[in-house]
């Protein structure tokens, strides 16, 4: 079964400046999509950016970009000018496409932007 | 708006009551899911439902039933809830087994459940 681990439960920023999340992974697929979802005090889950495996370009999404490291399994999440809105539990997922597309989550990360 | 609707939104329970957390979308997804979040566990499965008229248990089925009443509804039934299932659930669906699953999933807003 595949495993998603997060290695920093919490982190701090000071507003405006650049974040980077920590996430890797564990499977046999070579096919495989990856997420990095939002979850706001509110609670609503947010998706903030995917990358699928089999595309070298990292994604990005204005302010949010992705290092994805097929061979280390990793895909981290890079904050940059960070925003008091930023703050928030943030979690990575995986997903193996063409199945029942479950998708498995890591425990997550709690950021605290500063002013 | 289209999305995912969870309800209630909030419930408590004594340990033994029954309840029924009730999904729905209108999206025309094929998949739904039930997740339970836990402090320090992030998401874990339940159980998912790939189309309608099937379902499937998860990583932690234990204690929990489901339905799938028809394409947009998914219920999750606790039959006699215990304290170890307080925590917050969420619903999600997604296009489907026969999609790419590029698009993630959408969630509801969640329920927050306390078994006292």
């Amino acid at each position: 079964a595949q495993t998603v681990t997060q290695s920093q439960p919490e982190m701090s920023v000071q507003e405006a400046e650049t974040v980077t999340l920590s996430c890797t992974y564990d499977t046999s697929e070579s096919n495989y999509y990856l997420f990095w979802y939002k979850q706001p005090p509110s609670r609503q889950m947010i998706l903030v950016i995917r990358q699928e495996a089999y595309k070298q370009q990292n994604a990005t999404e204005n302010r949010f970009s992705v290092n994805f490291q097929k061979a280390a399994k990793s895909f981290s999440l890079k904050i940059s000018d960070s925003q008091l809105g930023d703050t928030a539990m943030y979690f990575c997922a995986f997903m193996k496409p063409y199945n029942n597309n479950d998708m498995r989550f890591g425990a997550g990360t709690r950021l605290t932007v500063k002013p | 708006n289209a999305g995912v609707t969870q309800t209630p939104k909030f419930q408590v329970l004594k340990t033994g009551q029954s309840m029924t957390l009730q999904c729905a979308q209108d999206m025309n997804h094929n998949s739904m899911y039930w997740y339970r979040q836990d402090p320090g566990m992030g998401l874990r499965l339940i159980y998912y439902s790939a189309s309608e008229g099937t379902t499937d248990k998860g990583e932690v089925p234990n204690g929990y039933n489901v339905s799938r009443l028809n394409k947009r509804e998914f219920s999750l039934r606790l039959e006699s809830a215990a304290p170890s299932q307080t925590s917050v659930y969420f619903c999600a669906s997604s296009e489907g087994p026969r999609g790419q699953g590029i698009d993630g999933y959408t969630f509801g807003s969640g329920t927050r459940l306390t078994v006292v």
